[in-house]
């Protein structure tokens, strides 16, 4: 069954100190990872995306990696602000077509000053 | 976000009765994608389209039908709204498929 498992479930951690979020997928084919932040009552906003030959790739304080052998992503933020504060969301998708997004449960991340 | 809204943001209806939800986008994007986000689940696809009329199901779909006639607007109805249809609705939009996914704002409906 295809499954994307996120861990852990919820984190806090206090404002400047770095974090690491846990992406673990079972899902094929496999088409590409994605990383998205979404803040409480808003709709998700994508961080990044990668395809099978990508193992690394930042958008400012967030960096993602993805090992494609082991089937796990992970996102690291550094430096966290209080604005980090989110759901983030783990997404693979199974196809060209966008149609196959098979979405985590998402790490709950409080940062508190 | 990216162009696109949603309407209604908020609704409360009765079961059974018929309700419609609209995306509208000002980007162009080809595609567009209808979702909806529970508590203990992650998003979930419900239908997609891939340009004007044609649209097809995703994991989700029962209970639900939708209708591309232009590009910006992508309609999802309930045909008889029931209390499990209860939700927060995501529309989103991208170029293509494995292009980026760009989110509206929303629609909570509750259903009583």
């Amino acid at each position: 069954k295809n499954q994307v498992e996120q861990s852990p479930q919820s984190l806090i951690i206090l404002e400047g100190k770095n974090c690491t979020l846990q992406c673990n997928y079972t899902v094929s084919p496999f088409s590409n990872l994605r990383w998205y932040k979404q803040d409480t009552g808003r709709g998700p906003v994508s961080l990044t995306i990668m395809t099978f030959s990508e193992n690394t790739k930042s958008n400012g304080r967030y960096t993602a990696t993805l090992d494609a052998d082991t089937k796990q992503s992970s996102l690291h933020i550094t430096a966290s602000q209080l604005s980090d504060s989110a759901s983030y969301i783990c997404v693979v998708s199974g196809n060209q077509a966008g149609t196959a997004l098979i979405f985590g449960k998402g790490t709950t991340l409080s940062v508190s000053s | 976000d990216a162009g696109i809204t949603q309407s209604p943001r908020h609704k409360v209806t009765e079961t059974g009765t018929p309700v419609t939800l609209r995306c509208h986008q000002t980007e162009n994007h080809r595609y567009m994608y209808w979702y909806r986000q529970d508590p203990g689940h992650g998003l979930r696809l419900i239908h997609y389209s891939y340009g004007v009329k044609d649209t097809d199901k995703g994991e989700v779909s029962d209970g639900y039908s939708v209708s591309r006639s232009k590009t910006e607007d992508f309609l999802l109805t309930l045909e008889s709204a029931t209390s499990s249809q209860t939700s927060v609705y995501f529309c989103a939009i991208s170029e293509s498929g494995v292009k980026t996914q760009y989110f509206g704002p929303g629609t909570r409906l509750l259903v009583l």
